[in-house]
């Protein structure tokens, strides 16, 4: 069964550090999405990728992170200069279409320790 | 802003007990999904609830749509050990241009069904 995968699952970074996460969605999806969930609170969206470009961004998703799909299958999401706030769960998502009645499918997520 | 309340937070049963879960909104939504992510993974979608009062089965788990498409309800009958998890509804974002893309999170139901 076809499936997201999310490089590494668990990543400790120093403060100030920049740190990429990785994500190979499923191959015939054309939208991609980040989500993150700090511990103890909901699942929250940050960025929506669709053609190459941002489709969507939230408030979350400031001058700090960066998203990009360099060869055709991996996604990333970078974060410049980390703060501990920036401490969370990380997941990538992608889906066939627009997201509305169609399936995203997630990851298994990268824990992101910032210290 | 649109938002997702769910309820209760937590709750935990016998094996055999009925539960119901809700997830409740002031705002419309085309639709809305419900999710169970276990713990240390991504979640993963259960069912998407598309038409005001629509009933959907997935084997002891019985899901509803409200008549306003405001309100969401998860019945499990019959809760087995199997059944221990975070569940979690979520809705498409909308802003006054439309569907953002993007999917609004409750903060989830952790159930805990003892044997």
């Amino acid at each position: 069964e076809p499936e997201v995968t999310q490089t590494p699952s668990h990543q400790v970074t120093q403060m100030g550090q920049e740190v990429i996460l990785r994500c190979v969605p499923i191959s015939n999806h054309l939208y991609f999405y980040w989500y993150r969930q700090i511990l103890g609170q909901k699942v929250e969206f940050l960025v929506s990728f669709y053609n190459n470009e941002i489709s969507e961004k939230s408030e979350i998703f400031d001058d700090q992170f960066s998203v990009e799909r360099p060869d055709g299958s991996n996604f990333t999401l970078k974060i410049r200069s980390t703060k501990l706030e920036d401490s969370a769960m990380y997941f990538c998502a992608s889906s066939e279409s627009r997201v509305s009645n169609t399936e995203a499918f997630f990851g298994q997520g990268t824990r992101l320790t910032v210290v | 802003t649109q938002l997702l309340e769910q309820s209760p937070q937590f709750l935990s049963i016998q094996e055999g007990e009925n539960l119901t879960v809700y997830c409740n909104s002031s705002s419309v939504f085309s639709s809305l999904q419900w999710y169970r992510q276990e713990p240390g993974e991504g979640p993963v979608l259960l069912v998407t609830v598309v038409t005001g009062g629509e009933v959907k089965k997935l084997k002891r788990l019985t899901f509803q749509f409200g008549d306003a498409r405001k309100d969401s309800s998860l019945h499990i009958t019959a809760a087995q050990p199997g059944d221990t998890g975070l569940y979690l509804c979520a809705g498409e974002g909308r802003n006054y241009g439309g569907s953002q893309g993007n999917l609004i999170f409750g903060k989830g139901t952790k159930l805990s069904v003892k044997p």
